[in-house]
């Protein structure tokens, strides 16, 4: 079983959708990050967050320790939101353990 | 700032060939690293480097060398390539906050 579980694994909504993407982790951590992979392959940090609640502009990052999962939310979803969204953890000296990722398709 | 930047962008190598691929980040960052990227895994860590001098295995290093002799270079040498090392490769560096800045990729074919 793999440390990091994201769900689901793809997703096809219609632009102006709420979009939910989870994250599940196994293993203690320190701080949670999500990061966007464009269809270029190009990879940027979304987020890092380590308890609660961040927000930037259509984006929310959730997570919760005691119950070792995290949410990506997308609020009025619009076709440029489709990449891929990737969440890894930090366990110890910097290491990064990253989950499968989530292909998300916005449609017009 | 250029930020993180790799060369080459692409690269096909036949089985047996050696390479290094290149990784310059300008942001005086000291913790560097390298993963590899394949279709239904996540990016899995290859070696890391936490400053000029330091560098440490990750996940899979196997086939794999680094060295770390500035705090700005950090390349990654495939001393025989093999078909199982075809992949996307990503460098990275770590900023303040723990922000991850990632380079644009490298995609190699060995045949």
């Amino acid at each position: 079983k793999n440390e990091v579980e994201q769900s689901p694994q793809n997703l096809t909504a219609q632009e102006g959708e709420f979009i939910t993407i989870n994250c599940s982790y196994s293993v203690g951590i320190s701080a949670l990050h999500w990061l966007q992979q464009h269809p270029g392959g190009g990879i940027v940090s979304l987020f890092m967050l380590s308890s609660g609640k961040k927000k930037h502009g259509r984006l929310i990052a959730t997570i919760n320790i005691q119950e070792k999962h995290s949410s990506l939310h997308i609020t009025a979803s619009h076709p440029r939101d489709s990449a891929v969204y990737i969440c890894a953890v930090i366990r110890g000296a910097q290491k990064l353990v990253f989950g499968q990722g989530t292909r998300l398709t916005i449609n017009p | 700032n250029a930020g993180v930047t790799q060369t080459p962008k692409f690269q096909v190598l036949k089985t047996g060939q050696s390479m290094t691929l290149q990784c310059a980040q300008d942001m005086n960052h000291e913790y560097m690293s390298w993963y590899r990227q394949d279709p239904g895994m996540g990016l899995r860590l290859i070696h890391y480097s936490v400053g000029a001098g330091i560098t440490d295995q990750g996940e899979v290093p196997n086939g794999y060398n680094v060295s770390r002799s500035t705090t700005e270079d950090f390349p990654l040498r495939l001393l025989s390539a093999a078909p199982s090392q075809t992949s996307v490769y990503f460098c990275a560096s770590t900023g303040d906050y723990e922000t991850q800045y990632f380079g644009p990729g490298t995609r190699l074919l060995v045949l």
